[in-house]
């Protein structure tokens, strides 16, 4: 299995409402990502855990809150958002930093 | 400073003719160069990887890319455009620490 799954591929979302984002992976990966990407953008980094420890978080706001409950499984929280963070919503992971990530296929998230 | 520059935000070509993505970096290590393909709302997918082996990396879709450390590039190529080549492609560096580093993105354009 080779694959990232993401769900949901679609969410609108006031902004107080409260949300999560899933992303799972069964390739035995120990390092995931969470990237935020604009349109006609590359993605940027907001987290990465290795071996499910918060290794890398980019300066994201605290609306944004990552959660890695196993080896698997990766949860992105989302809380009082704004339009700006709408935008697609990007999970990947890899072996180990030296090597490729696999991505999702991404969240459309749209914040009213 | 590590960095990745592509060095066309767009390229059109013909169905049929060949397609050159240029894509230069910069970084003080050795690094591992990837190239993704992403079609519109989708996640990205890894065309080819070089990691130190073979200066010229085979992919997928008849895609090939080839390292040149002296002129510190790693552009992308393929024979024959094909409509479904339609789509943003990002070249990627990683130099082995939390962060990869991506480049702007090509858009190409395939005409019939």
């Amino acid at each position: 299995d080779t694959e990232v799954t993401q769900t949901p591929k679609h969410l609108v979302m006031g902004m107080t409402n409260k949300k999560s984002l899933k992303c799972e992976q069964h390739m035995g990966h120990r390092a995931m990502y969470w990237y935020k990407q604009k349109a006609k953008k590359p993605p940027e980094l907001m987290f990465v855990y290795s071996y499910e420890k918060l290794s890398i978080n980019e300066s994201v706001p605290s609306r944004f809150s990552p959660e890695c409950p196993n080896s698997s499984l990766l949860n992105l929280h989302l809380h009082a958002l704004q339009p700006e963070d709408s935008a697609l919503y990007l999970c990947a992971s890899s072996q180990d930093f030296y090597n490729e990530q696999f991505f999702g296929p991404g969240t459309r998230l749209t914040v009213l | 400073a590590q960095s990745v520059t592509q060095l066309d935000s767009h390229v059109s070509v013909s169905e049929g003719t060949p397609v050159l993505l240029r894509c230069n970096y910069s970084s003080s290590y050795s690094p591992s160069l990837f190239w993704y393909v992403q079609h519109p709302n989708k996640g990205l997918q890894l065309l080819l990887k070089y990691t130190s082996a073979a200066t010229l990396v085979k992919g997928i879709n008849g895609f090939e890319a080839e390292f040149k450390k002296s002129e510190t590039s790693f552009h992308l190529t393929k024979p024959s455009a094909h409509m479904s080549d339609a789509a943003e492609y990002f070249c990627v560096a990683n130099t082995g620490g939390f962060k990869t580093i991506f480049g702007a993105g090509t858009r190409l354009f395939v005409k019939a």
